[in-house]
């Protein structure tokens, strides 16, 4: 498809599981963006990866929260021994190049994870 | 912390009527966006205007920017049923070397038809 794609949509886990929530940018972005919203607030910055730079990881909230991006593409968001606080939807998204280059980024719809 | 904040946090108006939103932000930036979102979901971009740019306009919409200030404003013309919504303005940071793209914490607008 021509979007960004995350899988899974909805996730229900329960609490000290791990989850792995999956990011497909589109084709050809080098920046991709993980950010985290919970029930009417705003995006909270996750982590950002741009080529082959090191990534931004200043967002991520505490250890148990893991990113990777293989071959500039695919990115997965690890959540190990999740918590009921980290229940919240994840978007993923991705633009041709950093923020400061005026690009925009494209966002998918989001993963809903709830932790029970 | 965040690198936007929006006002008001909510907004209500009638179908026809123009609603304002504004943002201010703390750092530096290249460009500041807006975005909008329907239903919690992904987010779509509106328009982006430059540091060096005062106003810029797409449609019914009106955007404009003080770097001296700190702040824009998003204005939607004639408003419809379908542009409620929550809007977010978005900043680079020039400050920042990552480019990363920082969000604030949005407006909810309600357009009662």
């Amino acid at each position: 498809g021509a979007g960004v794609s995350q899988s899974p949509s909805n996730k229900v886990t329960e609490k000290g599981k791990d989850v792995e929530l999956r990011c497909d940018p589109i084709s050809g972005h080098t920046a991709l963006y993980w950010y985290r919203q919970s029930l009417g607030q705003g995006l909270e910055f996750l982590i950002y990866f741009q080529g082959n730079s090191a990534p931004d990881k200043s967002g991520l909230p505490s250890d148990r929260f893991s990113a990777e991006r293989t071959g500039g593409s695919v990115s997965t968001l690890t959540i190990q021994r999740t918590q009921q606080e980290d229940s919240a939807v994840y978007l993923c998204a991705s633009s041709l190049g950093g923020a400061g280059r005026g690009t925009e980024a494209f966002f998918g719809q989001g993963t809903r994870l709830t932790v029970v | 912390s965040q690198q936007g904040e929006e006002d008001p946090q909510a907004l209500s108006i009638q179908e026809g009527e123009n609603a304002t939103m504004n943002c201010s932000y703390k750092t530096s930036i290249n460009n500041l966006q807006w975005y909008r979102q329907n239903s919690g979901r992904g987010l779509v971009h509106l328009i982006l205007i430059r540091s060096n740019e005062r106003e810029k306009h797409s449609g019914r919409l009106r955007v404009t920017l003080d770097t001296s200030k700190k702040s824009s404003s998003l204005l939607i013309t004639a408003s419809r049923a379908a542009d409620t919504a929550s809007y977010f303005c978005a900043t680079d940071g020039r400050s920042s070397n990552t480019g990363k793209l920082i969000f604030g914490q949005g407006t909810t607008l309600q357009v009662k038809p």
